[in-house]
């Protein structure tokens, strides 16, 4: 069965410093792999994803994420964070068929960037 | 304009009524969902639809129906509303895979619903 885990509720960070928010998922066949944040009274808002290629994605708003396919990890990265980062982060999954557009997604995690 | 409208924005509602929740969209996708938010529990699935044809049970789909009633049109219901449906919903659109970018979900804005 297809899962995605955020194993911590919430990343605390200061301004200028670099950030991570981890993900890791399960799913049969290759993964598809996406970020999507959610600022206040908002709809989420797709960040990047990864389908094929170099295991370095590079995002919006100068995110960017790992794949690392040993460890079934896709974790989020931002050299140095903002103030206006702060949000709730999700990561989801969807399974590699073809024609099955189904995603799962995490519980989310909230990141809070401090002046 | 949004490219996902969802109305309302906000609904209070009682144990026992019956609310709609819809949902359009100005994408051209072929796809849409019903997702529900709970703090801690992340997005849950309860309806997807792949074309108007096409409706399929999500995780969470027990005291929902959904209609698609046109490619730009997916609403979804509830019967007879309980508390714990009080939750925030979205809406979501994808193109189909054939299509550049189709893995890639737009969400509107969400329905806050409360149920007392």
């Amino acid at each position: 069965a297809q899962s995605v885990a955020q194993p911590e509720d919430q990343v605390n960070v200061a301004e200028g410093n670099p950030l991570t928010v981890k993900c890791t998922y399960s799913v049969s066949g290759n993964p598809y792999l996406f970020w999507y944040v959610q600022y206040p009274n908002r709809g989420l808002q797709f960040l990047l994803k990864y389908i094929t290629g170099d295991n370095l994605v590079k995002g919006s708003y100068g995110f960017e994420a790992e794949f690392n396919k040993s460890q079934t990890s896709f974790h989020l990265k931002k050299p140095s964070a903002l103030v206006s980062d702060s949000a709730l982060y999700f990561c989801a999954v969807r399974d590699g068929s073809y024609n099955f557009n189904k995603f799962y997604f995490g519980s989310g995690t909230k990141l809070n960037v401090k002046p | 304009d949004a490219d996902v409208t969802q109305t309302p924005r906000n609904r209070i509602t009682k144990t026992g009524k019956r609310i709609m929740l819809e949902c359009s969209q100005t994408k051209g996708h072929d796809r849409m969902y019903w997702y529900r938010q709970d703090p801690g529990l992340g997005l849950r699935l309860i309806y997807y639809s792949f074309d108007v044809k096409d409706i399929n049970k999500g995780e969470i789909s027990d005291g929902y129906s959904v209609s698609r009633q046109a490619q730009a049109k997916f609403s979804l219901s509830l019967e007879s509303a309980i508390p714990n449906q009080t939750a925030l919903y979205f809406c979501a659109t994808s193109a189909a895979p054939s299509i550049t970018g189709a893995n890639v979900l737009t969400f509107g804005a969400g329905s806050r619903l409360t149920v007392l």
